[in-house]
């Protein structure tokens, strides 16, 4: 069975660094890639970027380009996202999901993690 | 970038409705569009891809349509567990993928 846990809920203040995790299961965890999405409080789904853990070949959104990054342990099929200065506008739930093996939709998600940045 | 218009932002039905959500792509993709259902406080769930493939497990009354520019998501019969927020996502380009705003189906 294919799985995606991500790491737990975080509180963490302004400034402050953070990496949160996303642990693939059940499949080839280097041949799939891994995408993480950023949904704020009552908004919609944002896609932020993409990694493939066999290379760790990273793209990202334009928006996010330079905000965050993307990272992948293919030792341990876990991907990551990071931080290294939160501000409050970071709060939100974050999903990491897998692209399917050869279209650029999302067939399998994680169960998010709720970062919450506040002073 | 790739901007998705979903509409209506939200629609009111009764169970048995059939319900139809449309998205529209600001430049043609083919049929590189997929579907989700988001239901509060759980990760999206891929409904539809290419635009009209039903995802393996997803019922029947689900069915997706449409290419170029405008899709369409229908529902035939509108069950309880139905009731969701449903996002459609452009899967053209990489850079970037984008999804439509959503679209609420609450009950009326």
């Amino acid at each position: 069975e294919v799985q995606l846990v991500q790491s737990g809920a975080e509180v963490k203040k302004p400034g402050e660094s953070l990496k949160i995790s996303c642990k693939g299961s059940g499949y080839s965890f280097t041949s799939y890639w891994i995408g993480w999405v950023r949904q704020m409080p009552g908004k919609g789904l944002e896609w932020m970027g993409i990694i493939y853990p066999g290379d760790s070949d990273t793209r990202y959104s334009p928006s996010f380009q330079g905000q965050v990054t993307i990272s992948a342990d293919k030792s341990i099929s876990t991907a990551y996202l990071q931080w290294s200065s939160l501000k409050a506008s970071d709060t939100a739930m974050y999903y990491c999901a897998r692209r399917s093996r050869y279209f650029d939709w999302f067939d399998y998600w994680g169960q998010g993690t709720l970062v919450t940045v506040s002073s | 970038d790739i901007q998705m218009t979903q509409s209506p932002s939200s629609v009111s039905a009764s169970v048995g409705d059939r319900v139809t959500i449309t998205c529209r792509a600001s430049q043609g993709i083919s049929s590189w569009l997929a579907w989700y259902q988001q239901k509060p406080g759980k990760a999206p769930k891929l409904l539809i891809y290419a635009a009209s493939s039903l995802q393996s497990g997803v019922p029947s009354r689900f069915s997706g349509s449409g290419s170029g520019t405008d899709f369409t998501l229908t529902i035939s019969s509108l069950q309880p567990e139905d009731f969701a927020t449903y996002y459609c996502q452009q899967a053209n380009s990489f850079l970037p993928l984008t999804f439509g705003g959503g679209t609420k189906v609450e009950i009326k």
